[in-house]
């Protein structure tokens, strides 16, 4: 089966960092992705991750670690337009194709 | 480059009615995967197209269906509508499929079924 876990809820500081975890296990894994959410918004891409390691861009960072079927996202200088639903999704290897598993988000809110 | 586009953005329909939502992917996009988001579920994957021919399909009943066109545009369909189906319908297109393929999502058709 498939399960990806991230954090509900999280509260952190303008100019502050934050990181959001994620796990997950899965039959295969064939990539790792980040999408930001605002409400009543479209999922917008952050990142994708298919090796370990890390990747930068920008404010924001995403770390995958296959071993331990682990990730982060990590956002630094927290502004207030940060505040929004944070997805992490794991493409299915199984077939292949578009199918993302999603976990259920990690909604951030960053206060003044 | 236009985005991917959803219609209708709202819509109320009742229990046992029937409900089209139509998708229109970015240009050159041939994958089109349609999700079902829920405050309780989160994002769940309902199917996804490609080149006209559904590539997969989620743990959905076949109430779920949905269609690509020659142009890549899509449609998905629910047949007697239930409570439950009250969601944010979320269509996302793609260059191609699997791999690094980052998907675009649209806004969405929120669905209200009373």
């Amino acid at each position: 089966g498939q399960n990806i876990d991230q954090p509900t809820e999280m509260t952190a500081t303008e100019g502050a960092i934050v990181q959001i975890n994620c796990t997950y296990q899965t039959s295969g894994f064939n990539g790792l992705f980040w999408y930001q959410q605002h409400a009543g918004e479209a999922p917008t891409f952050l990142s994708y991750n298919v090796l370990d390691g890390l990747e930068e861009k920008g404010r924001f960072s995403s770390f995958l670690s296959r071993s331990k079927g682990y990730s982060y996202l990590l956002l630094k200088e927290l502004q207030m337009k940060d505040s929004a639903s944070y997805l992490c999704a794991v493409r299915d290897i199984v077939s292949n194709t578009g199918k993302l598993i999603f976990g259920q988000g990690t909604t951030l809110q960053v206060k003044p | 480059k236009a985005g991917v586009t959803q219609t209708p953005r709202y819509l109320i329909k009742t229990r046992g009615q029937q409900v089209t939502l139509s998708c229109s992917p970015i240009s050159g996009h041939r994958s089109v995967s349609w999700y079902q988001q829920t405050p309780g579920q989160g994002l769940q994957f309902l199917f996804e197209y490609f080149s006209e021919t559904q590539r997969n399909k989620g743990n959905f009943p076949g109430r779920f269906s949905g269609r690509q066109f020659s142009n890549s545009r899509s449609e998905m369909n629910v047949s007697t509508l239930e409570l439950g189906d009250s969601a944010l319908y979320l269509c996302a297109s793609s260059l191609f499929t699997g791999g690094a393929g980052e998907l675009f999502f649209g806004e969405g058709s929120r669905l209200t079924v009373l």
